[in-house]
């Protein structure tokens, strides 16, 4: 089974500048995250979707960060305009089923906002 | 509130030796409970989950918890240490919802 696939990896960028990471999760797994992890601390939950519809996003600053999950697949998550503080690891997961089910994470994508 | 506790920020146990990492939360019934790992620059892993009955789970790689309703903690452990157990460690838990509630993390430090 191919895990959650994100990209990129690494990405460097100014202040006020946007960015957008991808992710492709576990086929057939309906429900799909994004966290955000800050140095030392545990992963945050951004938003969460069931298919291509939005469970919970209370903790996305809409602002600046906003996701979208087409045809319940493919996920992208933008960032408009960065702050330094934005600077973090953003980590995508999906789900099969319900929770008795963990979650499989992708490696990450590392943002440095300078 | 609903929480989730790692109390040590940072261990450091010889190769070989018996390791336990501890995790508290807090919320008004059992929660499910996970532990999870993560290596640098790699995505977390899940090592073992608790939902009900027996209170002592196996899970990946030599790792078992103990999950203790009158002390709220879910602790791991493992017998004897490897080198490639340095990582970071994650405890988690549903608190009655769809989301994962993450501790702040243990990092593990082997030394030879």
């Amino acid at each position: 089974e191919a895990g959650v696939a994100q990209s990129p990896r690494y990405k460097i960028i100014e202040k006020r500048q946007s960015v957008a990471f991808w992710c492709n999760p576990i086929s057939g797994h309906a429900t799909l995250y994004w966290y955000q992890q800050i140095l030392g601390q545990g992963p945050k939950l951004l938003i969460q979707f069931q298919n291509n519809g939005v469970v919970d996003d209370s903790q996305l600053p809409k602002d600046r960060f906003s996701a979208e999950r087409l045809k319940g697949v493919d996920s992208t998550l933008k960032i408009q305009p960065a702050k330094l503080e934005d600077s973090a690891v953003y980590l995508c997961a999906s789900r099969l089923g319900d929770r008795l089910h963990g979650y499989t994470f992708g490696s990450g994508t590392r943002l440095t906002v300078v | 509130a609903q929480s989730v506790t790692q109390p040590d920020i940072h261990i450091t146990v010889s190769e070989g030796a018996s390791l336990e990492l501890r995790c508290n939360y807090s919320y008004g019934a059992t929660p499910y409970l996970f532990w999870y790992v993560q290596s640098p620059g790699q995505g977390l892993q899940l090592l073992l989950k608790y939902f009900s009955g027996d209170t002592l789970v196996q899970g990946i790689k030599g790792f078992e918890a103990e999950f203790k309703r009158s002390q709220s903690s879910f602790n791991l452990r493992k017998p004897s240490v490897h080198w490639s157990d340095a990582a970071e460690y994650f405890c988690a838990a549903y608190f009655g919802n769809e989301k994962l509630t993450f501790g702040t993390g243990t990092r593990l430090t082997i030394i030879p």
